[in-house]
């Protein structure tokens, strides 16, 4: 089944320790987004990418960065994580076009000791 | 800014319809209003959007207001499964999907 896969579903580090999270797609889908989502609250959006066009929003911290080496792939890179980063990180894939539904990944649970 | 309002909670019984509202007072003619839910422990799925007329899908019913200021989520018979948060969300262009605060929505055996 065509399917948003996050690897892995759980990952511990320590403070500041830098840690790499990973989602791969079978879509075919142009476009890629990451989103935090922290204990009772809403994901919230941190970037995506339309093909390999990057777009941060505005309030995404510089400790938060992302790569997509090709159309399947897509990395979030925490350079320097804080107790505040512990979080689910969600990747989704879309067709381009705000009509299009988006594909939601089952998420990675970040822990930070 | 998910730009939309939606109740904290709502409650309903089993195998009776649910109305989900949402507001968007301020949604512009070229807006769709999306609406997912997430499922305890998983990430967010799609249940339904629509522009301007009223949309059916297997799972729920879109029904949005004349003035495109408001819209309802129907599932017309509720299960245990049903239980969730819901988001209503506003999308135009290539904006992507940005997530107001949900309506928890608990479902009564």
């Amino acid at each position: 089944d065509a399917m948003v896969i996050q690897n892995p579903r759980y990952q511990v580090t320590q403070f500041g320790k830098p840690v790499t999270l990973s989602c791969s797609q079978t879509l075919n889908h142009n476009v890629m987004y990451w989103y935090q989502q922290k204990s009772s609250q809403a994901p919230k959006l941190l970037f995506h990418y339309y093909d390999k066009d990057f777009n941060n929003e505005a309030d995404t911290p510089d400790n938060f960065q992302s790569r997509r080496p090709n159309t399947s792939f897509c990395f979030l890179d925490i350079r320097s994580p804080g107790l505040g980063d512990a979080a689910m990180y969600l990747c989704a894939t879309s067709r381009q076009g705000s009509y299009n539904e988006q594909f939601f990944g089952p998420g990675t649970r970040l822990t930070v000791l | 800014d998910a730009k939309t309002t939606q109740p904290n909670s709502m409650e309903s019984n089993e195998e009776e319809p649910v109305h989900l509202p949402c507001n968007h007072s301020t949604i512009s003619g070229t807006d769709y209003i999306h609406w997912y839910r997430q499922l305890p422990s998983q990430g967010p799925e799609y249940v339904i959007h629509g522009l301007t007329s009223n949309v059916n899908n297997r799972m729920a019913s879109l029904a949005i207001a004349e003035d495109r200021k408001s819209s309802t989520l129907i599932l017309h018979r509720a299960t245990l499964r049903d239980a969730a948060v819901y988001y209503c969300s506003r999308t135009s262009g290539n904006t992507p999907l940005v997530f107001g605060k949900g309506t928890r929505l608990s479902v009564i055996a």
